[in-house]
């Protein structure tokens, strides 16, 4: 049974670039959300995508943007990135339907680094 | 909006007892989630409370007090490899979940 996956591990762009970071969800989950976590800080909200729509969005500008899938599956993407784009991103996948206690899990996540 | 409150910082010696607090203000609660993260991975899931009171699953317990906005995570035991963020996460609404900034823990022989 997959866990969520994200790709890749690790990325680094200079500053103006545009990056694409992707996400599988856990097996049987249909919802995605995606995290900011800045070194020593938790993670930040970013949106989250269910039936192929975000659903929800956190407090980030529009140069941060998403997609999903009709496998799940998800990709945000990030335009004209500035040096304090640079942080782990989490994706975590859940089952929309499930009760409330089922909490999301997450992906290893990806380290984008801007230069 | 959501406001999440926890120490920064705690450190707890082998073996010990150590309680995490979180604070929050939220304006939908719908419940609240415990999870791990060592560095350089990600979180882990530990507990979730919805209702007042006290749950314990092994070493961990977690309680929760809506009224006064209040919950704190008790590790018993403590051995060397819970030292790790202690992130504390509110879930407002259908599923959106606010983490606060986590409790980094040191745990000492």
């Amino acid at each position: 049974d997959a866990g969520v996956t994200q790709s890749p591990t690790h990325l680094i762009k200079t500053r103006g670039q545009q990056v694409t970071l992707r996400c599988s969800p856990k097996s049987g989950h249909d919802t995605v959300s995606w995290y900011q976590q800045a070194l020593g800080q938790g993670p930040q909200f970013i949106f989250q995508y269910y039936e192929e729509e975000e659903r929800q969005r956190g407090n980030f500008p529009d140069r941060f943007s998403g997609h999903q899938f009709p496998n799940y599956s998800s990709e945000l993407n990030v335009n004209a990135l500035l040096l304090g784009d640079s942080a782990l991103y989490l994706c975590a996948s859940s089952l929309r339907a499930t009760a409330s206690n089922q909490p999301q899990h997450f992906g290893d996540g990806t380290r984008l680094s801007i230069l | 909006g959501q406001n999440i409150d926890q120490p920064t910082e705690m450190t707890a010696t082998e073996g010990a007892i150590v309680q995490i607090n979180c604070t929050y203000q939220t304006s939908g609660f719908n419940g609240l989630f415990w999870y791990q993260q060592h560095a350089g991975e990600a979180p882990t899931f530990l507990s979730y409370n919805v209702l007042d009171g006290l749950e314990e699953k092994g070493r961990f317990s977690s309680f929760l007090s809506r009224s006064k906005g209040y919950s704190y995570l008790l590790l018993k035991e403590l051995q060397m490899k819970d030292s790790a963020s202690y992130l504390c996460a509110v879930k407002e609404g259908y599923q959106k979940v606010t983490f606060g900034t986590g409790t980094k823990l040191q745990v000492i022989p």
